[in-house]
Parts: structure tokens; C-alpha cells; sequence
């Protein structure tokens, strides 16, 4: 049983455009949702992270919307950069402990 | 570095073979967290401790896998009688309890033979 799906498997964005991926969880009782970057060969960094109580947050170009009703939650890049070419992973967890991760969206900013 | 370490980074080993696997969280924190990932997948859950205590198993922790966290500081994962199915990125984690923030290490590549 996946928890949580992710959507798309892999984007192709030009540089200075937006790249969107999107989540859809399952369990209500999940109350945190981080976004993790990963690099080849790196082990995944965190983000930027939401909790239900909003419905957006944004830090730099980094945005994530999240509508509890539709139990979705999605990561928007502005400007994206090819520097921003890594595996994306959306996760969820039930107060902060352990994290059920999406399958990943590999993501390539063409210059 | 102050950042989570995990030894070795790569290893490679012959089926049926033990291996131990090294994490060394991030000074302070008490949760420390094990994660497989494999080609193409997200990481997946295998264990957490609080301190020294583990709190939780995942069911893909079969019984040729065990991890220990002596005095809450490092911890190992060891698997016993490698199948080539164990091959994966396993993942090691810390986190500070009130802030829940989970830092990554670079991972342990393991490759069955």
C-alpha cells in the first residue's frame, strides 16, 4: 500500500520556467509534509516543509500549496535553474517521526 | 562536519556474507533513523531509536537485520546472510525531538554479489 503518490516520474523544465510536482497522501492522521532534494550519489536534503494548519509556504523560489480537504500538497520551483536538476522527494509523517517518502520526480532544467 | 556521517560509503559483498553498517548522528540529537532506498524509489523505513531505545521496527526489518544504538550515540545496522536483494542505499538519519527536522546522511551503498 502507497501512502503517499507522487506525480510526475520524471519533468523536463526550460531554465526561468516553473516546475510543479505534485503529492496525494492517504493517512489523515499525517500532520507533516517536508519536500527532500536528492543528488546523485548524496543522501536526500530537506527542503522546505508544511504543516496543515496553512495552506502555503514559500521560502525563496520554493513554494509548497497544500489542500487538506483534497488530502494533496504540491512543490512549485519558480525560476527554475538547471543547478535545480536533482530527485525530488515529497514525504509525510505523523508528528515528527518516521517519514513515508513518495516514489521521487526526477527533474532536468534544460539551459 | 557536523553533519550526520555514515561508514563506509560504499561496500561490496559476497551472498551470504555479514556486513555492519556505521552512523554517526549529529551531536544532540536523539532520534536517530534507518532508511533503505533502492534505484528508482523513495527511501523506505526500517527503524528508529530515541536515544538508546528502539521505538520502532518496519516489517521489511526481517530477522537477518538488527541495529543497535549503545548509549544513544552512534548506531550500527547489521545484516546477516546477504541476499542479492539486500542490495540498496541504506540511509541513516538524526533528529532533535522538539524540532523534528530528519538530516540525512550520504548513505551506505551496499552491492550483494
Amino acid at each position: 500500500q502507497q501512502q503517499v503518490k507522487q506525480s510526475p516520474q520524471s519533468l523536463i523544465v526550460q531554465k526561468g520556467g516553473i516546475s510543479i510536482i505534485n503529492c496525494a497522501y492517504e493517512n489523515t492522521a499525517f500532520d507533516y509534509f517536508p519536500w527532500y532534494q536528492q543528488f546523485p550519489g548524496k543522501g536526500p536534503a530537506l527542503l522546505i516543509a508544511i504543516r496543515p494548519d496553512v495552506s502555503e509556504k514559500k521560502e525563496g523560489r520554493f513554494t509548497i500549496s497544500f489542500n487538506k480537504s483534497a488530502k494533496q500538497f504540491s512543490l512549485h520551483i519558480m525560476d527554475s535553474q538547471p543547478g535545480d536538476s536533482a530527485t525530488y522527494f515529497c514525504a509525510a509523517s505523523r508528528g515528527y517521526s518516521t517519514l513515508t517518502f513518495g516514489k521521487g520526480t526526477m527533474l532536468l532544467v534544460s539551459p | 562536519d557536523t553533519g550526520v556521517s555514515q561508514d563506509p560509503r560504499h561496500k561490496i559483498t559476497k551472498r551470504g556474507q555479514n556486513v555492519t553498517f556505521r552512523c554517526d548522528p549529529i551531536s544532540e540529537h536523539n532520534r536517530l533513523y534507518w532508511y533503505r532506498q533502492t534505484l528508482g524509489q523513495g527511501p523506505e523505513f526500517l527503524t528508529y531509536f530515541q536515544n538508546e531505545a528502539q521505538l520502532e521496527k518496519s516489517r521489511l526489518l526481517s530477522d537477518r537485520f538488527s541495529a543497535e544504538r549503545p548509549k544513544g550515540s552512534f548506531s550500527t545496522l547489521e545484516i546477516q546472510r546477504t541476499e542479492q536483494g539486500d542490495s540498496a542505499m541504506y540511509l541513516c538519519a538524526s533528529s532533535l525531538e522538539r524540532l523534528g527536522i530528519a538530516f540525512f546522511g550520504q548513505g551506505t551503498r551496499l552491492t550483494v554479489v
